[in-house]
């Protein structure tokens, strides 16, 4: 069956570096998506990876292996605003979207 | 960018009536469009998949007869939770694409908050 893990929870301090992991297991793949939940609202989307290795946007980055079904996302200077949920989505080959249960960031001062 | 605007963002409802949620893409055609509900600390669970002028496609357990879904035009869907029960109470968000770039990233409206008394 298609399969997303994240995990559950993760707390960091404000001004440091946290990593998020996703590991997929999907029929096919079209690319790996992360997009950011704040409480309450949509996500919001934030990268996208097919092709592996490391996409830096900003103070966001994405990886991603195929051969791994891994990817993770890095967010560095963390501030409290980026406190929220974080979906990882792996797209199969029939161009759905399988979604992560997210990874709920807490951020403290 | 793209925008997606849904409308309502809350709503309150008696047990038995319907309640009809609007999702637009304001700045682009959206060929195709994609409703979730998401429950507290849970995932997005999509519910079904429009397209302009066909029928949408339900996802397996979702009832078509009770989440009614019109994608009349290439910036309008919306979806009619008929005969509401408190149990459908949920966090509905919409989601829209192109269509002319299948991977291309989903515009998520702002979701609806749905409460049945």
């Amino acid at each position: 069956g298609q399969n997303i893990d994240q995990p559950t929870e993760m707390t960091a301090t404000e001004g440091a570096i946290v990593q998020i992991n996703c590991t997929y297991q999907t029929s096919g793949f079209n690319g790996l998506f992360w997009y950011q939940q704040h409480a309450g609202e949509a996500p919001t989307f934030l990268s996208y990876n097919v092709l592996d290795g490391l996409e830096e946007k900003g103070r966001f980055s994405s990886f991603l292996s195929r051969s791994k079904g891994y990817s993770y996302l890095l967010l560095k200077e963390l501030q409290m605003k980026d406190s929220a949920s974080y979906l990882c989505a792996a797209m199969d080959s029939n161009y759905q979207l399988i979604w992560g249960a997210g990874t709920k960031l807490i951020i403290k001062p | 960018g793209a925008v997606v605007s849904q409308h309502p963002s809350r709503v309150i409802c008696k047990s038995g009536t319907s309640v009809k949620i609007e999702c637009r893409s304001l700045d682009f055609q959206a060929t195709t469009m994609f409703w979730y509900r998401q429950f507290p600390k849970k995932s997005l669970m999509l519910m079904a998949t429009s397209n302009e002028g066909s029928k949408a496609t339900y996802e397996q357990g979702v009832e078509k007869d009770k989440f009614l879904i019109n994608h009349a035009s290439l910036t309008l869907s919306t979806l009619t939770v008929t005969s509401a029960h408190p149990e459908d109470s949920s966090f509905y968000i919409c989601s829209a694409g192109t269509g002319g770039d299948r991977i291309s990233p989903l515009h998520f409206g702002n979701g609806t908050r749905l409460t049945v008394t």
